[in-house]
């Protein structure tokens, strides 16, 4: 069993649906991030969360640290949002990545 | 001010050969970690560096090295290439991990 793990792996929406991508995660973590990753690979974070919520724009994610849960949130969807989306955690000096949730948003 | 740089972009290489990867991280971070990419997946941890030495190693063979200079840069080398050493390679740096990182546009590395 991978130590993060995402869902859904796919996942295509109707421009302006709201979405919602999910990260488990099995070990101890100091932070979680969201990172953005377009075609040709460069990655951007979008967040790093260590507890509750954080919102940027139409993006919003949340953490449960009991649970070791994440949740990734896209408000009114647009097809520029179209991206690979991967949750990593932060464990010592190192980071742990999921496999990523491959979004295509339609117009 | 420049973010994360890395250098080549894009790179050929035939099996049995070497190669050097370079990073430059964000002016004043001084942790750089490495991490390699096959299509399909998620990246996977190499190493980690801060203040020119080694914080962590992920489970990668001997071949793959890496060592960061005196003004924070790094270097991945991978000797004796195999085919399934094709991926992109992503260079991370940050003030000091696990805070958060900026990542490079990476290196895809094509072995043939």
């Amino acid at each position: 069993k991978n130590e993060v793990e995402q869902s859904p792996q796919n996942l295509t929406a109707q421009e302006g649906e709201f979405i919602t991508i999910n990260c488990s995660y099995s070990v101890g973590i100091s932070a979680l991030h969201w990172l953005q990753q377009h075609p040709g690979g460069g990655i951007v974070s979008l967040f790093m969360l260590s507890s509750g919520k954080k919102k940027h724009g139409r993006l919003i994610a949340t953490i449960n640290i009991q649970e070791k849960h994440s949740s990734l949130h896209i408000t009114a969807s647009h097809p520029r949002d179209s991206a690979v989306y991967i949750c990593a955690v932060s464990s010592g000096d190192k980071l742990t990545f999921g496999t990523g949730t491959r979004l295509a948003v339609r117009p | 001010d420049a973010g994360v740089t890395q250098s080549p972009t894009h790179l050929i290489k035939t099996r049995g050969q070497h190669v050097t990867l370079r990073c430059s991280p964000i002016s004043g971070h001084k942790s750089v970690s490495w991490y390699q990419q096959v299509l399909g997946q998620g990246p996977q941890f190499i190493f980690q560096y801060y203040e020119k030495e080694e914080r962590g190693r992920g489970n990668f063979p001997d071949r793959f090295s890496a060592r960061q200079f005196p003004n924070y840069s790094s270097e991945l080398n991978v000797n004796a290439l195999l085919l399934g050493d094709s991926a992109l390679y992503l260079c991370a740096s940050s003030l000091r991990g696990p805070i958060s990182y900026t990542f490079g546009s990476g290196t895809r590395l094509t072995v043939v």
